[in-house]
C-alpha cells in the first residue's frame, strides 16, 4: 500500500526557479524522508524530518512537516538543470519499514 | 568506499525459471529491504530483515523469497510463482541508530521476462 502521495505527479520550470512538491500520507509517522532518483539509478537520500521536527533546510532544499495535516513539501530553490530527476516521500512508522509514495518527476530547462 | 552492490544490473529470465539477485553492502548496516519499482511509480516493499537469520515480509512478498545468513548479504529470489516479476529491484540498508539516517540504496538490478 503507497502511504504517502505526492502532487504534483509532474513538473517542468526554468532553470533558476523555484520548485515545490507536496506529500500526504495517512497514518502516524515517526518520521517522513525524501529521496531522489535519477532516470534508471537507485534512490539518494536526501533529508529526514522527524516526526517532532516542522522545518529543516539542507543546502537548497527546505522542507517542512504538517503533522496535523498529515502533509509535508519539499522545496528546491534557484534549481539547476542537475536536480532534473523524480522526488519521492517516504515515511517511516512503527515496524521499522519505509513507505513510498509514488513520486514526482521534475523536468528543470536550461 | 563503502556502499550497497547489486547484481546483475541487468538480468533476463525465461518463464518457470528462478532467478536470484545478489545484495551485498560493506556500511555494517543492521537492517536490509528489497524493493520492486514498476515504470513511473513508487517503490514496493518486497521483504525485509532487521538482523542475521530473521527477516518478515513486506507488501508484496508473493512469489519472492529472502534468506539473510550473513550481515552483509541479502539476496532475493523470484521464483516462478511471481506471476509478472519484469520491473527494476533495489535493495537498501540502514543502520541501528536509524532515526538519524535515510537509508542507503543500490543501483538497482532491472530483471527482464523473455
Amino acid at each position: 500500500s503507497q502511504q504517502g502521495e505526492e502532487d504534483p505527479q509532474a513538473l517542468s520550470i526554468q532553470e533558476g526557479e523555484n520548485a515545490t512538491m507536496n506529500c500526504s500520507y495517512k497514518t502516524s509517522i515517526n518520521n517522513l524522508q525524501w529521496y531522489r532518483q535519477n532516470s534508471g539509478r537507485g534512490l539518494v537520500h536526501l533529508i529526514l524530518i522527524r516526526s517532532n521536527e516542522r522545518e529543516k533546510h539542507s543546502g537548497r532544499l527546505r522542507v517542512t512537516l504538517d503533522t496535523s495535516k498529515k502533509s509535508s513539501s519539499l522545496l528546491i530553490t534557484a534549481s539547476r538543470a542537475a536536480d532534473t530527476a523524480s522526488y519521492f516521500c517516504a515515511t517511516e512508522a512503527a515496524g521499522n519499514k519505509l513507505t513510498f509514495g509514488g513520486g514526482t518527476r521534475v523536468l528543470v530547462k536550461p | 568506499d563503502g556502499g550497497i552492490t547489486q547484481s546483475p544490473k541487468y538480468l533476463f529470465r525465461k518463464e518457470g525459471q528462478n532467478v536470484t539477485l545478489s545484495c551485498e553492502q560493506n556500511l555494517n548496516h543492521d537492517a536490509m529491504y528489497w524493493y520492486r519499482q514498476d515504470p513511473g511509480q513508487g517503490l514496493r516493499l518486497i521483504y525485509y530483515s532487521q538482523i542475521v537469520n530473521d527477516f518478515q515480509k513486506g507488501d508484496i512478498a508473493e512469489g519472492y523469497s529472502v534468506s539473510r545468513e550473513k550481515k552483509e548479504s541479502f539476496p532475493l529470489t523470484v521464483t516462478s510463482a511471481q506471476k509478472n516479476p519484469t520491473a527494476f529491484y533495489l535493495c537498501a540498508s540502514i543502520p541501528r541508530d536509524r532515526y538519524n539516517y535515510g537509508y542507503t540504496f543500490g543501483s538497482g538490478t532491472r530483471l527482464t521476462v523473455v
